[in-house]
């Protein structure tokens, strides 16, 4: 099985410019979760998705970021306009809890985001 | 609300010796999960173990083993006979059990360095 896929892996952009990070997790998965990584903030929960749909967006920074998952194969996570201070490695982990799981989250590869 | 604290912001140790790597967890919950996360300098979040409250039995996968002594909210990760590879961050993280309780809370990492 793949394990979640992010594209793109990097992402260079200059200040102002709308970004889009695209996420799809294991197939089976009804969690999706994107998260922020800083060396400032170390790693963060933005938000996540049960089923499709949102249920805790409350890590996300501000009104310039947006989620949205349109099915249970994909999810993007969208900055509009982006700065320099979003710059980070975000990534994407998915999981499922049906009877035996463990809570255990799934990692994509993450994608580093430079904003110049 | 839960927190993780890992006291160690660095550790090194010999190639072949043995390490252990420090989380104390806060919570009030009596069922619950632990894991290891290990993050080498590609960046991808790889389980190394995982634990469940409940289970008075300390994990064990290969060279890597956890000291839970759930009394004093420690949860410890050994490493035996350390190898280059085995050079990473090393975050702790915590999920209660059970329908409701999908998000980790993570702790801020321990950077281990293999010396040759």
């Amino acid at each position: 099985d793949a394990g979640v896929i992010q594209s793109p892996r990097h992402e260079v952009t200059e200040m102002g410019q709308e970004v889009t990070l695209r996420c799809k997790p294991i197939s089976g998965h009804d969690y999706l979760f994107w998260y922020r990584q800083t060396m400032m903030r170390g790693l963060e929960l933005l938000i996540y998705f049960n089923n499709n749909v949102p249920i805790d967006d409350s890590g996300m920074p501000e009104d310039r970021f947006s989620a949205k998952m349109p099915n249970a194969s994909f999810s993007t996570l969208k900055i509009q306009p982006s700065e320099p201070r979003d710059s980070a490695v975000y990534f994407c982990a998915s999981s499922f809890l049906g009877g035996g799981s463990y809570n255990e989250q799934f990692f994509g590869p993450g994608t580093r985001l430079t904003v110049l | 609300a839960q927190t993780v604290t890992q006291s160690q912001p660095e550790m090194s140790v010999q190639e072949a010796e043995t390490v252990t790597l420090s989380c104390t967890y806060d919570t009030s919950e009596s069922d619950y999960y632990l894991f290891w996360y290990k993050q080498p300098p590609s960046r991808q979040m790889i389980l190394v173990i995982r634990q469940e409250a409940y289970k008075q039995q300390n994990a064990t996968e290969n060279r890597f083993s956890v000291n839970f002594q759930k009394a004093a909210k420690s949860f410890s990760l050994k490493i035996s006979d350390s190898q280059l590879g085995d050079a990473a961050m090393y975050f702790c993280a915590y999920s209660p059990s059970g329908f409701g309780n999908e998000k980790l809370t993570f702790g801020t990492g321990t950077r281990l360095t293999i010396i040759p």
